[in-house]
């Protein structure tokens, strides 16, 4: 079973500043066929989880450019280069190496100062 | 765009099952893998375990074997999830979701308390 771990576990931001959360594996997420199955979810207070990065660093619909997801293997970061009020929530990264086998990590929670 | 609806919260005894459901329309769920989460009061999300019916594949996390049980219908495009034996810790919100966490129900609220 692959275990994901996420530090901190809790990040408080002053708005405009960059926050920056590690995501690590217990075994790689780079598959055979050459692609890294990470993603990165937010989950905001009171709302389902939405996907922000899929497979390490591709944004998904409608995520703004201030989000950006880099790393490989077993180490990743999840980068906000400005954060905003409405980024506070819980960020979870997810791996699925082996679908519909799927982990997450335990959560990071970012709050603005 | 796939959305899903989630069947209505739920109150059950402990002992007892429940089955929650996942519908979606704006897309077939045969094709993409559907997974299971749970989220109790204040902890984080747990992956339950997830099924692709176009392979009819399915995987449960070990904490949940012999007490869940993924289906779907392809008929009424809609994903079941059971859960058995109910326990007070199984309180939680319970969520599908698809495409690879692109698209997520609202969440249903099942309680068990005596």
């Amino acid at each position: 079973e692959i275990v994901m771990t996420q530090t901190p576990l809790s990040l408080s931001v002053t708005p405009g500043q960059p926050a920056s959360i590690s995501c690590k594996s217990s075994q790689t997420l780079l598959h055979s066929d050459g692609k890294t199955y990470l993603y990165w979810f937010l989950q905001k207070p009171g709302q389902s989880p939405q996907l922000l990065i899929y497979e390490v660093s591709n944004r998904f619909s409608g995520v703004p450019d201030r989000f950006s997801g880099s790393g490989s293997g077993t180490d990743f970061t999840l980068k906000i280069s400005r954060v905003e009020a409405e980024d506070v929530g819980i960020y979870y990264c997810m791996q699925s190496i082996q679908p519909p086998l799927f982990t997450f990590g335990p959560g990071t929670k970012v709050d603005i100062k | 765009q796939v959305q899903l609806v989630q069947s209505g919260a739920e109150v059950k005894k402990p002992g007892s099952s429940v089955k929650v459901s996942c519908k979606a329309s704006g897309g077939t769920l045969r094709n993409y893998a559907i997974i299971w989460v749970r989220q109790a009061p204040g902890q984080g999300l747990e992956w339950m375990g997830g099924i692709i019916p176009m392979f009819g594949k399915v995987n449960y996390a070990q904490k949940f074997q012999g007490r869940v049980t993924l289906t779907t219908d392809e008929s009424t495009n809609t994903a079941y999830m059971e859960l058995s034996s109910l326990r007070f810790e199984d309180t939680a919100v319970y969520y599908c979701a698809s495409g690879m966490g692109s698209y997520w129900g609202q969440g249903t609220l099942v309680t068990v308390s005596s």
